[in-house]
């Protein structure tokens, strides 16, 4: 298996942009996660799904940003409009049975707003 | 690398030596934990886990130790190398909930 697989590994856009990253999960498992790592917060969960269904977004930091999962193999996260607060490194995991062990992170996408 | 050069506690260890790792979490409904390795330019990689109804766990090379009581959590590392030179994270999960909430992680340094 080739584990969990995002694209672009690095992104660099101006201000005022939208960007799109994007995740394929590990095949079989129904559960994506959407996670951002920063300087100042850490890991934080953005948004989860769990059968191409979001179960929690609370994490979203605001209405710039929205996360898709139109089938089983594939999910986006949108910024729109990008702004330079939004750099940070954003992880997509995936597993097939959350609490029994089993999450699989991606290399992560590196965001730079300039 | 991608774990973006947080600025985090150090833990320095010669090689050879055990390491501990120490993580105190956040929400006594807790009932499950993982640790994560995280290397420069990676995700974080499962090491080891332990459920609440445990206090303690090992792996190849590795010790989980739980307390409930103290809300604490802690990593061992016997005969540390160079490639466990790494970023560590501890994260849980709440009762019913299914995504992970990290600890903000310890940086540990081997020295040959």
């Amino acid at each position: 298996d080739a584990g969990v697989i995002q694209s672009p590994r690095h992104e660099v856009t101006e201000m005022g942009q939208e960007v799109t990253l994007r995740c394929k999960p590990i095949s079989g498992h129904d559960y994506l996660f959407w996670y951002r790592q920063t300087m100042m917060r850490g890991l934080e969960l953005l948004i989860y799904f769990n059968n191409n269904v979001p179960i929690d977004d609370s994490g979203m930091p605001e209405d710039r940003f929205s996360a898709k999962m139109p089938n089983a193999s594939f999910s986006t996260l949108k910024i729109q409009p990008s702004e330079p607060r939004d750099s940070a490194v954003y992880f997509c995991a995936s597993s097939s049975a959350p609490g029994q062990g089993g999450y699989t992170f991606g290399s992560g996408t590196r965001l730079t707003v300039v | 690398g991608e774990s973006v050069g947080l600025h985090l506690p150090t833990l320095s260890v010669q090689e050879g030596d055990n390491s501990i790792i120490n993580c105190a979490y956040s929400n006594s409904a807790s009932d499950y934990f993982i640790w994560y390795k995280q290397e420069s330019g990676k995700g974080p990689q499962f090491i080891i886990d332990i459920r609440s109804n445990m206090d303690k766990r090992q792996g190849q090379r590795v010790t989980v130790l739980l307390n409930k009581t103290v809300k604490h959590l802690s990593l061992q590392i016997a005969a540390t190398q160079p490639g466990d030179s790494a970023v560590y994270f501890c994260a849980e999960i709440f009762a019913g909930r299914r995504a992970l909430t990290f600890g903000s992680g310890t940086r540990l340094q081997v020295q040959p």
